[in-house]
């Protein structure tokens, strides 16, 4: 079946750059997400990428997919203490009911 | 404001009893999802739905029941059949699950048994 893997944390310095890390299996997967859950609460959509791209650039935001590996990054520049929260990655598969695979999500702290 | 509401935020249940959890959309929305979320687990499918009257079992609907009566409504039954319930549940809606549209989430009930 279909399985997302993240790091489970990351700490970075306030004003560094984050980058977070996603692998997938699922070669017919069509869209990739980062959600972001803060502390007690729901997940928001942070950005998605279809699958026959390479990069999405958002404000701070970078996403880089590499296919071949099916490698998803998140690169949040000048990093905040308001960045601070679990990050989520998500796959889409291709399927009849297209299903969303969620990662184990990735904590990150920043540093001030 | 349109969004999706759960309730409560905090539950609290005896072991052997039954309880519901609300998940209530005013997002016009068709399909409907509950997760359960574990620390280091990411998010597991409980069970979905499409379509009013009608849904399907997720990864792990065992001990979970679900209905589906109002297109706005899609209340989850934690069972005693479920043999560890404690967890942080969350509710989501997206316009259809057939086209690329983003899920909306709830706050999430956090479940636990005493």
């Amino acid at each position: 079946g279909e399985d997302v893997e993240q790091s489970l944390f990351l700490s970075v310095r306030e004003g560094d750059s984050s980058v977070i890390n996603c692998t997938y299996t699922d070669s017919s997967s069509t869209y990739l997400y980062w959600y972001k859950q803060e502390p007690g609460a729901g997940l928001q959509l942070l950005t998605y990428i279809f699958s026959n791209m390479d990069m999405k650039q958002d404000q701070r935001l970078t996403v880089l997919l590499n296919k071949k590996d099916k490698h998803l990054s998140l690169r949040i520049a000048d990093t905040q203490t308001g960045d601070s929260a679990i990050y989520f990655c998500a796959e889409k598969n291709s399927g009849g009911y297209q299903k969303v695979t969620f990662g184990t999500g990735t904590k990150l702290q920043v540093i001030p | 404001d349109g969004g999706i509401t759960q309730s409560p935020k905090y539950l609290f249940r005896k072991e052997g009893q039954n309880v519901t959890l609300s998940c209530e959309q005013n997002l016009n929305h068709d399909a409907m999802y509950w997760y359960r979320q574990d620390p280091g687990q990411g998010l597991r499918l409980i069970y979905y739905s499409q379509i009013v009257n009608d849904f399907q079992k997720g990864d792990i609907a065992e001990g979970y029941s679900v209905s589906r009566e109002k297109k706005e409504s899609f209340p989850l039954t934690v069972t005693s059949a479920q043999k560890n319930p404690t967890a942080f549940y969350l509710c989501a809606s997206s316009m259809s699950t057939g086209r690329d549209t983003e899920a909306f989430f709830g706050q999430g009930t956090r479940l636990t048994v005493v």
